[in-house]
């Protein structure tokens, strides 16, 4: 079974527009940290958001924000007001256990394009 | 702060011959890794390092795959020799090190590969 499930391939959205971005996980584990990280055509891997499982509270950066309903294993992508900037895969990531420098295990991605 | 840097940007072989990635990561960060983004695909962990010592390689194809990380800081991988499926992007990553699970790993720009 995959760990990380993202089940949109590709989205179209209209500027100025939020967009949530689909994100399921798979873990027996009980901690465990969630990650969303953006790619744009040039390749770089961006750092978007964090969610550790003991948060009780929703991650939110600027635009950004998490939709983390652990008992659903869900972890969606929030981007409020959509800018053309935006347009990119989103890649949605779990690092399993407590140890904080293990490796991620990413989901296929979403390619978001945003229309003017 | 400079990000992660790698080199080269692009790297075009034939089969059978050899290649070499370098990473540089970012300054102090202890714990260093190389994933494999294949097309279409979300990044796979190759090999995690802690300082100088490789923690993680259980996902690398030891046949025709080595890293080293002399020293604590750059890293290089090598493959050889290189087979048609090995065209991908390597990607390099750091993350300061043990965090209590909140550990952010940066990417760099990663390193195209076709192997022709």
């Amino acid at each position: 079974a995959q760990k990380i499930t993202q089940t949109q391939p590709g989205m179209f959205v209209q500027e100025k527009e939020a967009v949530t971005l689909d994100c399921t996980y798979d873990t027996s584990d009980q901690s465990y940290g969630l990650f969303w990280y953006k790619q744009p055509s040039s390749g770089e891997m961006i750092f978007l958001i964090y969610q550790g499982s003991y948060d009780e509270q929703n991650a939110t950066e600027g635009r950004y924000s998490l939709n983390f309903q652990k008992a659903r294993k869900s972890a969606n992508l929030v981007i409020s007001a959509s800018q053309l900037g935006d347009s990119a895969m989103y890649f949605c990531a779990m690092r399993e256990g407590g140890g904080g420098a293990d490796g991620l295990t990413f989901g296929k991605g979403t390619h978001l394009i945003i229309q003017p | 702060e400079a990000g992660v840097v790698q080199s080269p940007r692009y790297k075009i072989i034939e089969k059978k011959q050899p290649v070499a990635f370098w990473c540089n990561p970012i300054s102090g960060h202890n714990t260093l890794y190389w994933y494999l983004q294949n097309l279409g695909q979300g990044p796979e962990l190759l090999i995690r390092y802690e300082n100088e010592e490789a923690v993680d390689d259980s996902q690398l194809p030891k046949d025709r795959f080595s890293a080293e990380r002399l020293k604590g800081v750059d890293s290089t991988l090598k493959i050889q020799p290189a087979e048609l499926g090995d065209s991908a992007v390597y990607l390099c990553a750091s993350s300061p090190g043990w965090g209590g699970g909140r550990e952010t790993q940066y990417f760099g720009p990663g390193t195209r590969l076709l192997v022709l």
